[in-house]
């Protein structure tokens, strides 16, 4: 099975500032790479699919990049509902696979 | 508007069984690959398993082939999950999801919470 992994684990950010996550996958996953947010007793958001495209209703703020083993997702201007955990997901090859989350937390 | 709702998560014992299933609406469910996603207690996400839209292909994270078994029905465009032998490392919000074609999860369900322990 592919591996998913992320950094940091946390990342301590104030509002308006820029963050980046990073997502690796163990093999070449191609673009097959989804972003998910999460917050507190709420089910995970889709953000990111294919390494780059926004899901329906998305911000512009939210844009990923990469391809084969590195990607990142960044969050250009932090808002405060944006304080929540991430989660990278390779669908390249069953089983799909989850990262271990960065969780944005308030500096 | 796409729809699931999770159903059939209880307290059950060790070595127990249950069947947990996904009601969809909103889409042309047969057309769609399902899935099941779970989250222990302050942990990540762990993906479970998935089904073709016909049915006729199966998937499963390799840490728990043997005792889970994906299944639909599109007549009641339901979705289901079968779990035996339950453990208590079972014990999670169980979250139904919803496929793009050929691409990521797109949609989630609320998620039914399984908690195993005697």
């Amino acid at each position: 099975e592919i591996v998913m992994t992320q950094s940091p684990a946390t990342l301590s950010a104030s509002p308006g500032e820029r963050a980046t996550l990073s997502c690796r996958a163990s093999q070449s996953i191609s673009d097959k790479l989804a972003w998910f947010q999460q917050k507190s007793g709420q089910p995970p958001r889709l953000l990111i699919y294919d390494a780059s495209t926004r899901a329906p209703g998305i911000p512009a703020r939210f844009s990923g990049t990469g391809s084969g083993t590195e990607f990142t997702l960044t969050i250009s201007s932090l808002q405060s509902e944006d304080f929540a955990v991430y989660y990278c997901q390779q669908y390249n090859k069953w089983p799909e696979t989850f990262g271990p989350g960065t969780k944005v937390d308030f500096k | 508007e796409v729809q699931l709702v999770e159903s059939g998560g209880a307290l059950a014992q060790p070595g127990g069984s249950l069947r947990l299933s996904c009601a969809a609406s909103g889409f042309t469910f047969s057309n769609y690959v399902m899935g099941w996603v779970r989250q222990a207690p302050g942990q990540g996400l762990e993906w479970v398993s998935a089904i073709t839209g016909s049915g006729g292909s199966t998937y499963y994270a390799d840490s728990l082939k043997g005792r889970f078994t994906i299944s639909r029905d599109n007549s009641k465009d339901t979705v289901y999950l079968q779990i035996n032998s339950l453990r208590a490392e079972d014990t999670a919000v169980y979250y139904c999801a919803k496929y793009f074609r050929g691409s990521s999860i797109a949609y989630w369900g609320r998620g039914t919470l399984v908690t195993v322990s005697s």
